[in-house]
């Protein structure tokens, strides 16, 4: 199952909405991640099982979708909002990541 | 607290082989899934290998099928990681993850550990 997402990256502003999409080959029920990493850090989870926020993760950020299309929101940009961030299908393995997006603060 | 500590990165020339260990502490190692994440520099994620609680399913990659074995001890809260016929594009940052088995999550990450393959 392959993973696309869009956009590659994207500047926003503080305060703005950031919407980034993920698409599978083929469904993956609603067995979609989100993970957020920082430069030199590992990846952190920011959502499970599509819309499921993680313990500790701001209610700023959200996700939907089933099936083949996903979305990650973030509703309100922070400063430490910067990153890449990877979506991840955990339906069936191979477990690919999407390629990633990254976000910048303008 | 979650603590997932890899070592036994380096370099290796091609061909070579290393072997990563993951040592776990803070959770109950023998009642979650495993797995190995890998990024090469400034590249993405790609998921590498994943190991079931009891150590009887392993998973692989296609682009490590045949070269790289998953396993684990759970007496010592241990994974490894044996990779042979190491080539310059195994050179990555690679990670020991933690999953949920329940939710098929990755919920904790280790710090990661570079290997670098090169002549």
């Amino acid at each position: 199952i392959q993973m696309t997402q869009s956009p590659s990256s994207l500047s926003a502003s503080l305060g703005d909405s950031v919407t980034i999409t993920c698409r599978a080959s083929e469904t993956v029920d609603s067995y979609l991640n989100w993970y957020q990493q920082k430069p030199g850090k590992a990846p952190k989870l920011l959502i499970y099982l599509a819309s499921t926020l993680q313990t500790g993760v701001p209610s700023r950020f959200s996700g939907s979708g089933s099936g083949t299309e996903f979305t990650l929101t973030i509703s309100s940009l922070q400063p430490e909002d910067y990153g890449t961030y990877y979506c991840q299908q955990s339906f069936t393995t191979p477990f690919f990541f999407g390629p990633g997006t990254k976000v910048d603060i303008k | 607290e979650v603590q997932l500590l890899e070592s036994g990165g380096g370099l290796v020339q091609p061909g070579g082989s290393l072997r990563l260990s993951c040592e776990a502490s803070g959770f109950s190692f023998s009642t979650h899934h495993m797995n190995w994440v890998r990024q090469a520099p400034g590249k993405g994620l790609e998921w590498v290998a994943a190991i079931s609680d009891t150590g009887a399913g392993t998973y692989y990659a296609d682009s490590v099928w045949g070269r790289f074995t998953i396993s684990r001890d759970n007496s010592k809260n241990t994974l490894f990681l044996q990779m042979n016929s190491l080539r310059a594009e195994d050179t990555a940052l690679y990670y020991c993850v933690k999953e949920v088995i329940v939710q098929q999550k990755f919920d904790h990450w280790g710090q990661g550990i570079l290997v670098t393959v090169s002549s």
